[in-house]
């Protein structure tokens, strides 16, 4: 059971689209931490809240816009993708993210396809 | 010379038998590491963690070698559900807190 939680499990959405994909974790972790992965691929970073401040942005596209509403939570809005950029969406989350060798914990991955 | 590398593999192996892989990476002041598990289209999941010279679990054994800068996992009696691809992750030593994944080593255990 993974205590990191992720809906949706799955979401097929056309180019013109606007969804959210959203992150829960309750284990008072205070780093949340979006990533893409694709197929043969290690995760890549994209985005790291740290006590509910963006503190890492790695050159994401603005068609990915994250969003902390507080320290369990963590959303990824969606706008206007394109079908490269369908893709298992993991978010993670970390006892503090700032150098504290915490290990990552992954929630099951939103499964995105867009058409 | 990559952050965190790892060989690809595949590495294919009879049930039962042991098998070992290496992470280098090239940050010297990097002070934990990480084994991870990831099953095809699943995400991955924490299998060891490393803070000193290595760590034990059962028939996981990770060793850490700080002079050549690299650690390793070694599964004795392996499983048939041993089968994935097995992530080095090493966090960054900096307060941006990036953390390096390696590329991944596919193992593949055969009856």
């Amino acid at each position: 059971d993974t205590e990191v939680t992720q809906t949706p499990k799955h979401l097929v959405m056309g180019m013109t689209n606007k969804k959210s994909l959203k992150c829960e974790q309750h284990m008072g972790h205070r780093a949340m931490y979006w990533y893409k992965q694709k197929a043969k691929k290690p995760p890549e970073l994209m985005f790291v809240y740290s006590y509910e401040k963006l503190s890492i942005n790695e050159s994401v596209p603005s068609r990915f816009s994250p969003e902390c509403p507080n320290s369990s939570l963590l959303n990824l809005h969606l706008h206007a993708l394109q079908p490269e950029d369908s893709a298992l969406y993991l978010c993670a989350s970390s006892l503090q993210g700032r150098g504290d060798n915490s290990p990552l914990h992954f929630g099951n991955g939103t499964r995105l396809t867009v058409t | 010379r990559k952050e965190v590398e790892q060989d690809p593999g595949p590495f294919n192996v009879p049930e039962g038998a042991t098998v070992a892989f290496n992470c280098t990476y090239s940050n010297s002041a990097s002070q934990s590491f990480f084994w991870y598990r990831q099953d095809c289209r699943k995400e991955p999941k924490l299998l060891m963690s490393v803070y000193s010279s290595g760590n034990e679990d059962g028939r996981f054994t990770a060793q850490l070698n700080r002079a050549s800068q690299y650690i390793s996992l070694l599964i004795r009696d392996s499983k048939l559900s041993d089968s994935a691809t097995y992530l080095c992750v090493v966090p960054g030593y900096s307060s941006a807190s990036k953390i390096i994944f390696g590329s991944g080593t596919r193992l593949s255990i055969r009856p």
